[in-house]
């Protein structure tokens, strides 16, 4: 079954920290791993996104690691503020049909 | 330009009542997606539209279905509402179908008693 494994579910941080987010899959024909932030009352927003053909995103302050042997991509957030307190979520394209799977979600937040 | 737009945003029924949720697209986009997102689980597909054809269908149970319109205005209609169908219906719009990157609307907060 096509899964991705998002953990922690909750994550507490001081201002100035690094949170990080871990998420993993199984099906190594995955082919895009978007990151999705989601403020209370509203939708999901594309944050930031990787191919499998590159080990490091980044942009601003977010950076996404991907290691494709371990089947493992992460979510860093580097001198994280208050105002970076949100829902994230991982996904992963199935290119055998274009569909995002989704993970289950990590509540931040960033204690002033 | 305007973003997702879903209605309403928040319903309060009661078990085995009917339900629809409505959601406008952006300006130009032509692909509708439905989802359910409840905690613990992320988001659960439940269907796309494009050209007012249903293309994709998530593994959800017959009294989930949907629509759309001409103006790719779509609905979404759950009947005999259960407990556990108590979630956040989350919408989104892109401008061909399968996108990956999906806009999504404020969603609707149903909540089944």
């Amino acid at each position: 079954q096509q899964q991705v494994k998002q953990s922690p579910q909750s994550l507490i941080v001081q201002k100035g920290g690094i949170p990080i987010i871990n998420c993993a899959y199984e099906n190594t024909a995955f082919d895009y791993f978007p990151w999705y932030q989601q403020f209370p009352g509203k939708g999901p927003a594309l944050l930031i996104a990787i191919r499998p053909d590159v080990s490091e995103k980044k942009e601003g302050r977010f950076t996404i690691s991907f290691n494709k042997s371990a089947k493992q991509f992460s979510l860093h957030i580097m001198d994280s503020q208050p105002g970076d307190s949100a829902t994230y979520f991982c996904a992963a394209r199935d290119p055998s049909n274009y569909q995002l799977i989704w993970g289950a979600g990590t509540k931040l937040i960033i204690k002033p | 330009k305007a973003g997702v737009t879903q209605t309403p945003r928040y319903l309060i029924k009661t078990r085995g009542q009917q339900v629809t949720l409505s959601c406008s697209p952006i300006s130009g986009h032509r692909s509708v997606s439905w989802y359910q997102q409840t905690p613990g689980q992320g988001l659960q597909f439940l269907f796309e539209y494009f050209s007012e054809t249903q293309r994709n269908k998530g593994n959800f149970p017959g009294r989930f279905s949907g629509r759309q319109f001409s103006n790719s205005r779509s609905e979404m209609n759950v009947s005999t509402l259960e407990l556990g169908d108590s979630a956040l219906y989350l919408c989104a719009s892109s401008l061909l179908p399968s996108s990956s990157t999906p806009f999504f609307g404020p969603g609707t907060r149903l909540t089944v008693l």
